[in-house]
Parts: C-alpha cells; sequence; structure tokens
C-alpha cells in the first residue's frame, strides 16, 4: 500500500541554519504530495502541495521538489528562525489509495536562538 | 471566517463512559475524517466520510463510532470499548475526497481518561 517515510527527529538547529527534512514515499497511480505544520496544541496547517513530477511547491521560505525518479519530496529552508520551530509532516494523496491522505510520523524541529 | 471547529479543547472520561467529539464546518466541504495522533506519533486515520449518511472505518476504527447526518457536521463518539483513548484528536475536512486538495484541520480535542 501507499505509505510515507520521513527522517525521525528530533531536529534541532540555530538560527539562519540551513534545514532538509527528509521524505520518501511509495504510491502506486500519481500521488500528490504535502507538507502540513503543526504548532504546538494546535492541528496541522498545510505548508506546501506539489501535485505532479518536477513541481516545486514553496511557501514562507521553504520549499520542496517533487522528484519521482528518487520518489522523494524533501523540505528545505535556507535560513530557518525560531518561529518555525514546530512538527513537519509529509502527506501524499493518491486515486489508487481511495484517496485518502497518508501521513508520515511527523519530524520535530527545534530551533535555538 | 469559514473554518473548521472542534470541541471540547480538553475532555476527560472516565472509564466505561461514552464521549462524543464535536466537528463542525461551515466550508462546504464534501468529505471529512478523523485523526487520532499519540504522543510523539503521527496522525492515524479512525474514520473519514465522502458524503452525507456514508462513512468509512480508517485504519484504527475498532471502539470508535461515527455520524454523518450533516454535511457540516461529523462527530467522533469515543466509545468504552476503546481501551486506550487518551490522546489527541484531530478532524479534518476536504472539498473532495483527496485529489490535489489541501486538508483542513481542526484545533483539536485533547481526551484524557481518569
Amino acid at each position: 500500500g501507499n505509505s510515507v517515510t520521513q527522517m525521525e527527529g528530533p531536529v534541532t538547529l540555530s538560527e539562519e541554519a540551513f534545514l532538509t527534512i527528509n521524505c520518501t514515499y511509495t504510491a502506486t497511480g500519481y500521488p500528490s504530495l504535502f507538507w502540513y505544520v503543526q504548532y504546538p496544541g494546535e492541528g496541522l496547517q498545510l505548508l506546501l502541495k506539489a501535485t505532479k513530477a518536477d513541481d516545486k511547491g514553496s511557501n514562507k521560505g521553504f520549499e520542496a521538489t517533487y522528484r519521482k525518479e528518487t520518489t522523494s519530496f524533501h523540505l528545505e529552508k535556507g535560513s530557518v528562525q525560531v518561529s518555525d520551530s514546530a512538527v513537519y509532516f509529509c502527506a501524499l494523496t493518491s486515486n489508487t489509495g481511495g484517496f485518502k491522505t497518508i501521513f508520515g510520523a511527523g519530524t520535530r524541529l527545534f530551533v535555538k536562538a | 471566517d469559514g473554518g473548521i471547529t472542534q470541541s471540547p479543547k480538553y475532555l476527560f472520561r472516565k472509564e466505561g463512559q461514552n464521549v462524543t467529539l464535536s466537528c463542525e464546518q461551515n466550508l462546504n466541504h464534501d468529505a471529512m475524517y478523523w485523526y487520532r495522533q499519540d504522543p510523539g506519533q503521527g496522525l492515524r486515520l479512525i474514520y473519514y466520510s465522502q458524503i452525507v449518511n456514508d462513512f468509512q472505518k480508517g485504519d484504527i476504527a475498532e471502539g470508535y463510532s461515527v455520524s454523518r447526518e450533516k454535511k457540516e457536521s461529523f462527530p467522533l463518539t469515543v466509545t468504552s470499548a476503546q481501551k486506550n483513548p487518551t490522546a489527541f484528536y484531530l478532524c479534518a475536512s476536504s472539498i473532495k475526497e483527496g485529489g490535489d486538495t489541501e486538508a483542513f484541520f481542526g484545533q483539536g480535542t485533547r481526551l484524557t481518561v481518569v
């Protein structure tokens, strides 16, 4: 079945450091890929998405490129801020998966001032 | 403002009791979902619904029940059959089931068994 694997956390960075959170997926058909962010005690919010191969999603300085050849959708940001501290979830939906959204386990990011 | 509202934010339940978590959306979305999140864990799908009066079991439906009598409402009942109900529960909705559209989440309900 469809699945999403993302790097285990927590990830701890200093302010202005470069961020990469790895995400790989397994899916049949043509999945759409998403990154969601969860701040403490809250629900999830969409951060960015990509719907086909080679698409790049971007928002708030974050970006991720849909790589079909490596089945990856890694999240990057050039310079993190303390306010980026949160849990990040990689996710996919696929027509062959009944369109249910499949989430990765989440990666917690701590950014130190 | 359009959105998805869960209530209550915190809920305490005695062992052996049923409790119902509310989820309401005014986004005119067809699909609604319930997820469970345990500390340090990802999201696990409990139930989902594509249309009024229809719903499907997710990966961990045992001990839970839902109804979808109205498009805007998708309440979740945690029954006494759920052996470990303490968790953070998230409700979500989307304009159609899956596809390339995003899911909108509520703020969550934290359920604790006392």
